[in-house]
């Protein structure tokens, strides 16, 4: 069975470019979990959508930062303009919903972003 | 907000040695979730503990849930390198999130 896809795996660009990073949730999973990891400061919560509404975006740092779902099986999260300071692995994760805090999440493989 | 706090943060054990990592809340949790992440992988779901004072095994790994329900534990009998990662446990917050604890790192030296 396919797991959560996520692309692309690794990405390096420059700062203020735009970054767009994908997500395919496992199917029959409707939560969605945007991460991001670091050394600093660990994994980080930044966005969760439940049916493929957003429920929680308290953990996205700034305007920057923008998450969609359009659909079931689609995610994006998107930075614009990129600072270094972005540069970390991002994780998508999907879990089955009702009650998002009593089910285990499947992560992603990640996209591990330099921003230079 | 109700955190979840892992302690230690790091640990070095000789192979064959045994290890253990401490989860703790300041709050009772329906309950833990433990999950691993490889080197350059991703984290992996475990096992998930929902009754006070449980105990579940998996081969080597020993997870307990306090009977408080308020900490959690992982134990590993006899490291190997195969058991090299990080080992996050994970709780509901007080908006029913799940929140990560900050992990502790597992290194084995063959």
């Amino acid at each position: 069975d396919a797991g959560v896809i996520q692309s692309p795996r690794h990405e390096v660009t420059e700062m203020g470019q735009e970054v767009t990073l994908r997500c395919k949730p496992i199917s029959g999973h409707n939560s969605l979990f945007w991460y991001r990891q670091t050394m600093m400061r660990g994994l980080e919560l930044l966005i969760y959508f439940n049916n493929n509404v957003p429920i929680d975006d308290s953990g996205m740092p700034e305007d920057r930062f923008s998450a969609k779902m359009p659909n079931a099986s689609f995610s994006t999260l998107k930075i614009q303009p990129s600072e270094p300071r972005d540069s970390a692995v991002y994780f998508c994760a999907s879990s089955l919903a009702h009650d998002s805090s009593n089910q285990p999440q499947h992560f992603g493989d990640g996209t591990r972003l330099s921003i230079l | 907000g109700q955190q979840v706090m892992q302690i230690p943060q790091y640990q070095h054990v000789q192979e064959g040695e045994d290890f253990t990592t401490y989860c703790n809340s300041s709050t009772t949790l329906s309950n833990i979730q433990w999950y691993k992440q490889r080197p350059g992988g991703h984290p992996v779901f475990l096992i998930q503990l929902v009754k006070s004072g449980e105990v579940k095994k998996q081969k080597r790994l020993t997870f307990q849930f306090g009977e408080a329900k308020k900490n959690s534990s992982l134990h590993i009998t006899a490291t190997q390198t195969t058991d090299v990662g990080t080992y996050f446990c994970a709780g509901p917050d007080a908006g029913n999130m799940l929140t990560f604890g900050g992990g502790t790192r597992l290194m084995v030296k063959p």
